[in-house]
């Protein structure tokens, strides 16, 4: 079982640019959750996804952030014309059942906006 | 990967009593955090300690580290039954300015009984 797997692990992007986050979940896990980690700050809750259902947005930015987990494929976290303040450390948990139990993280992915 | 080890993984106290779990690292790290999870929702960040801080304090919560032996405690003092959680150290690792990101040990499960 290879983990959470996050990919890019790190993505530079001029202002104004998309950045496309992706994360695979651990096999057999069908609960996805996002979170943001400011520079030397601690890790933020966005969103939590289950398969093609977007259960909990509550930590989402109202405008230019979007996340979706197909049917098929990786969780997608979109961010749409990127600012300087989205830099940050995304990280993704995926977990078998619901809710956040027995969650495993990624390792994140490094997004600098330049 | 989970670098962090919490000790202990299950911890039963009566109500006022104090709570302390150990997190131990392997490498060097820009600073420590602690969070705690309920059942059924997401990581809430507690406290961060850097590297050049030896103790920090919020509320009822204590956290020291010890750079030397790559270990740090979380002390809950006057336990409520609303402390019971999940707890889990995470570390940011000093990577040279890379971006290692986070990396999570598997928890200390607290059950505070009234």
């Amino acid at each position: 079982n290879a983990g959470v797997m996050q990919n890019p692990r790190h993505l530079v992007r001029r202002r104004g640019q998309e950045a496309r986050l992706r994360c695979s979940p651990m096999k057999g896990h069908s609960h996805v959750y996002w979170y943001r980690q400011l520079p030397e700050e601690g890790l933020k809750f966005m969103v939590y996804l289950q398969k093609e259902n977007i259960i909990d947005e509550s930590g989402m930015p109202k405008e230019r952030f979007s996340a979706e987990f197909p049917k098929e494929g990786p969780s997608i976290l979109r961010i749409q014309q990127v600012v300087r303040g989205d830099s940050a450390a995304y990280f993704c948990a995926s977990s078998p059942t619901g809710y956040f139990a027995e969650a495993f993280f990624g390792q994140g992915t490094r997004l600098t906006v330049v | 990967s989970q670098q962090g080890e919490e000790d202990p993984q299950a911890l039963s106290i009566q109500e006022g009593e104090n709570a302390t779990m150990n997190c131990s690292y392997k490498t060097s790290i820009n600073n420590l955090q602690w969070y705690r999870q309920n059942s059924g929702r997401g990581l809430v960040h507690l406290i961060l300690i850097r590297s050049n801080e030896r103790e920090k304090h919020s509320g009822r919560l204590r956290v020291t580290l010890d750079t030397s032996k790559k270990s740090s405690s979380l002390l809950i003092t006057a336990s409520r039954a609303a402390d019971t959680a999940s707890y889990f150290c995470a570390t940011d690792p000093d990577s040279g300015g890379g971006a290692d990101g986070l990396t999570f040990g598997k928890g200390t499960h607290l059950i505070i009984q009234p």
